[in-house]
């Protein structure tokens, strides 16, 4: 079946340490999009990609690295300058060019700080 | 910018009553799309409707059912019939022409009481 998927589902982080979240998706979207969710605050956007080889920053993008290497993947690398990483973190893919296409979700991985 | 209101932090019904879950927003685009989504405790997001700025019709799916005003910028979701099922965190969002990026409200977690 076409979908998201993130990987791991629960991941922890040491000290200074960098941390990578996978996303890939099999749906032939252009655009993809990583989100980080706190309690109360909703999802704010992190980075976001509409062609391969090409991605802009977000909202909250300091901390934060991203690659598109290839149209159907999109890692996320939390480093060690995010001094909160601990939180939900979604990923999503959408077609592009209409805005009136959803963007789809993949199940999230939540972030905790040994 | 864009801004998008969701004013219910919480809210609690019982089985089988009615509930509305508002939404209003901000944007400068004369183009524009409202989508709904809702969060299980599992934590994907699942689409549930989208609007473009153009389209004032008032929909109903099922037991669900969004009234669209652009007057009042509002887009507000009903719930007939509640069940149990139904509890999950509910966001209300919005994109400009391009689906650049969703903007998010804060949620409201519904808790549907049996």
């Amino acid at each position: 079946d076409g979908g998201i998927t993130q990987s791991p589902k629960y991941l922890f982080r040491k000290e200074g340490q960098n941390v990578t979240l996978s996303c890939e998706q099999n749906l032939n979207h252009d655009a993809m999009y990583w989100y980080r969710q706190d309690p109360g605050q909703g999802l704010r956007l992190i980075y976001y990609s509409q062609i391969v080889n090409d991605f802009q920053k977000g909202d909250i993008a300091e901390g934060y690295s991203v690659s598109r290497e290839k149209k159907e993947s999109f890692p996320l690398t939390v480093t060690s300058a995010q001094k909160n990483p601990t939180a939900f973190y979604l990923c999503a893919s959408a077609l592009i060019g209409d805005g009136n296409q959803p963007q789809h979700f993949g199940d999230g991985t939540r972030l905790s700080i040994l | 910018a864009q801004k998008v209101t969701q004013a219910q932090t919480e809210i609690s019904v019982v089985e089988k009553e009615d509930v509305t879950l508002d939404c209003v927003y901000e944007t400068r685009d004369t183009t524009y799309y409202l989508f709904w989504y809702k969060q299980p405790p599992s934590g994907e997001l699942v689409f549930l409707i989208r609007r473009n700025s153009f389209d004032e019709q008032n929909e109903i799916s099922g037991r669900y059912s969004w009234n669209f005003q652009k007057s009042t910028s509002s887009f507000n979701f009903t719930i007939t019939a509640s069940q149990v099922v139904d509890s999950a965190v509910y966001f209300c969002a919005l994109t400009n022409f391009g689906n650049e990026k969703l903007t998010f409200g804060t949620g409201t977690r519904l808790t549907i009481i049996p």
